[in-house]
Order: C-alpha cells, then sequence, then structure tokens
C-alpha cells in the first residue's frame, strides 16, 4: 500500500523567512504532485515532478524530486503572507491509473 | 477554456437518501477521477474513469458508485447516505499523456444530517 507522509504538519512562520516542507513515500511512483488549497476551495496544482532530480520553480516556491530517497521538498523562499494556505502532496503509482494518494498536508500560516 | 465544473456546490441530505454528483472535465480529457476530503481521513481516492471504464477503486463501501458518459462527463452516487459521508467531493481531470497533472473542479459540500 502506498503511503505519503508530510512533515511538518503545522507551519508557522514569519514573512521574509525561508523553509522547506517534505514529502516522503513508501513506494516506486512515476510521478509526484504538489497541489495548494485555500480554507473552502478546490485544489490548485501547482508542480508536476515526473523524474529524478527533476526541480520546478515557480516565484517563491521550488519543488524537488529524489526518487531514490523517495523523498520531495517544497521549498518556500522569503516567504509572503499570500502564501499562507495549505500545502498537500500526492503520488500516483502506475502509470496515473491508480489515482493520487495524498499525504495529509501542511498548514502554512506566514505572519506579516 | 474551461475547467472542470462540478454540480451541484452544495447539498444537504438526510441519512438514508441517496445523492448523485456531477463533474464536467476540461474538453479533451477522458480520464475522470474522484475523491473525498474530510478533516479526520484527509483526501481519499474513491475512483477513476477511462473511457468509460471503471480503471481503479479506493477503498470504498459499495455504496458509492460511479460512471461515465460517452462524452467523458460522470457522475457519482452514493446510496443510503451515513453522517460519516459528510465531506467535500472532488473531481478532477486529466490527460493521463504528457506529464501533465489534474485538475480539479471547485467540488460539491454534501452535509448529511
Amino acid at each position: 500500500e502506498l503511503k505519503v507522509e508530510q512533515n511538518p504538519l503545522f507551519l508557522s512562520m514569519q514573512e521574509g523567512k525561508n523553509y522547506t516542507i517534505y514529502c516522503n513515500y513508501s513506494t516506486t511512483s512515476d510521478r509526484l504532485y504538489w497541489y495548494r488549497q485555500d480554507p473552502g476551495k478546490s485544489l490548485e496544482s501547482l508542480f508536476v515532478l515526473l523524474s529524478n532530480g527533476a526541480v520546478k520553480q515557480e516565484g517563491r516556491l521550488m519543488a524537488s524530486l529524489d526518487t531514490k530517497a523517495r523523498l520531495s521538498t517544497l521549498h518556500i523562499t522569503a516567504a509572503v503572507h499570500d502564501l499562507s494556505a495549505t500545502y498537500f502532496c500526492a503520488v500516483n503509482s502506475g502509470g496515473g491509473a491508480d489515482g493520487l494518494t495524498f499525504g495529509k498536508g501542511t498548514h502554512l500560516i506566514i505572519q506579516p | 477554456k474551461a475547467g472542470v465544473t462540478q454540480t451541484p456546490r452544495y447539498l444537504i441530505k438526510t441519512r438514508g437518501q441517496q445523492v448523485t454528483l456531477s463533474c464536467s472535465p476540461i474538453s479533451g480529457h477522458r480520464s475522470v477521477s474522484w475523491y473525498q476530503q474530510t478533516p479526520g481521513q484527509g483526501l481519499q481516492f474513491l475512483f477513476e474513469y477511462f473511457s468509460e471504464t471503471q480503471r481503479n477503486k479506493g477503498n470504498f463501501p459499495g455504496r458509492f458508485s460511479g460512471r461515465q458518459f460517452s462524452n467523458s462527463r460522470s457522475e457519482m452516487n452514493v446510496s443510503t447516505l451515513e453522517l460519516g459521508d459528510s465531506a467535500l467531493y472532488l473531481c478532477a481531470s486529466t490527460l493521463l499523456t504528457g506529464g501533465r497533472g489534474y485538475t480539479f473542479g471547485s467540488g460539491t459540500r454534501l452535509t448529511v444530517v
């Protein structure tokens, strides 16, 4: 059974600081996804990581994937209040046919 | 380009009733999957459809069912509703090929009373 663990689950930080969210998964997966969810809203796609060593950046967010370690990171640089949200990582194990297995999410609060 | 459309946005049902939720994927997307989100269990995979065929199913009781039509629109049905079925139900569509991700709809918030 594929398991996905995120840490931390809660994170309160100040604007301007850097931080990293970690996502570990238990079995081989061919793609990893990062999503953002604002309260009461749906999931917004941030990144799709397809191969070992993949790194993608969008604004103050950067995601990377190490398939050997079964680890992905989401790095936040110089955080701003607008990045406050819950961030989920998700993986699927079978070429997209198995549906996504999500982590529990990291609830991020960035204080001005 | 229109996104994934889910209807209705909100539903209140009584225990024992049944409910049908609808999802229209992005034009050209033939894969549709459904997820349940609750505060306690988080996001859980329900099932995925491709070309009108269910390709995989999550660990949910048989009360949860779905189908996909020839135009790729999908419905999910929950029969004999229980209080624990109260959740946000999310639908996602994808091309499956080309390394693109899943695009989620706004969800249907189901409350069972």
